[in-house]
């Protein structure tokens, strides 16, 4: 069974200070990894996919790699707009349903 | 590219009364739809994967007769909480991702806010 864990729970950082969120799994044989942003009120938007360890992606002050094991988002300099809940999810080769297993995701709250 | 629209974003309903939900895929079309569940503080819950043209696939403990799934064509899914009740109240959310494209992530729709008095 798939297994995804994140940390820390919460997070709250001061305009401008960069920290990591984690987002730990397991899985028989990764098909994606998948970083999702949600609002408060409002369905989850997606961010970025990492298929491979070694690989990364970026967009604005975000920044996720991965490994075999876990998956890094990197916030640098974050700003109180970056405020939100951070989504991990990972998808396996077995089967064909392509369903998804998510984490419990970061609550990130930035202060300005 | 990859919209998905849910409505309505909020509904309040009394106990005993059914409520509808839409899911439209507004810019590809989507064999598949999932529908979710998500408590305060908590992750997603599947709830079920709507198929179209069959019949639903329901997670264990998810009331098939409870929460009704139609899909009839490929950019619309529709969930049904029928005879609501308090318990029910919740935040429900839709997902679809491009047929076709198995490692593609899922897109989500706002999400429905059903709070039932």
């Amino acid at each position: 069974e798939d297994q995804v864990t994140q940390s820390p729970e919460a997070l709250r950082l001061q305009e401008g200070e960069s920290s990591s969120l984690n987002c730990s799994y397991t899985v028989s044989g990764l098909r994606g990894l998948f970083w999702y942003r949600q609002d408060p009120g409002k369905g989850p938007e997606f961010l970025f996919t990492l298929y491979s360890a070694g690989e990364e992606k970026e967009k604005e002050r975000l920044k996720a790699t991965l490994t075999k094991k876990e998956s890094f988002l990197h916030i640098t300099a974050p700003k109180p707009e970056d405020s939100a809940t951070y989504l991990c999810a990972v998808q396996d080769t077995t089967g064909g349903s392509y369903i998804p297993t998510f984490g419990r995701g970061t609550s990130l709250i930035v202060h300005p | 590219g990859a919209v998905v629209s849910q409505h309505p974003s909020r509904v309040i309903c009394k106990s005993g009364t059914s409520v509808k939900i839409e899911c439209r895929s507004l810019d590809f079309q989507a064999t598949t739809m999932f529908w979710y569940r998500q408590f305060p503080k908590q992750s997603l819950m599947l709830m079920a994967t709507s198929n179209e043209g069959s019949k639903a696939t329901y997670e264990q403990g998810v009331e098939k007769d409870k929460f009704l799934i139609n899909h009839a064509s490929l950019t619309l899914s529709t969930l049904t909480v029928t005879s609501a009740h308090p318990e029910d109240s919740s935040f429900y959310i839709c997902s679809a991702r491009d047929q076709g494209q198995g490692d593609s992530p899922l897109h989500f729709g706002n999400g429905t806010r059903l709070t039932v008095t």
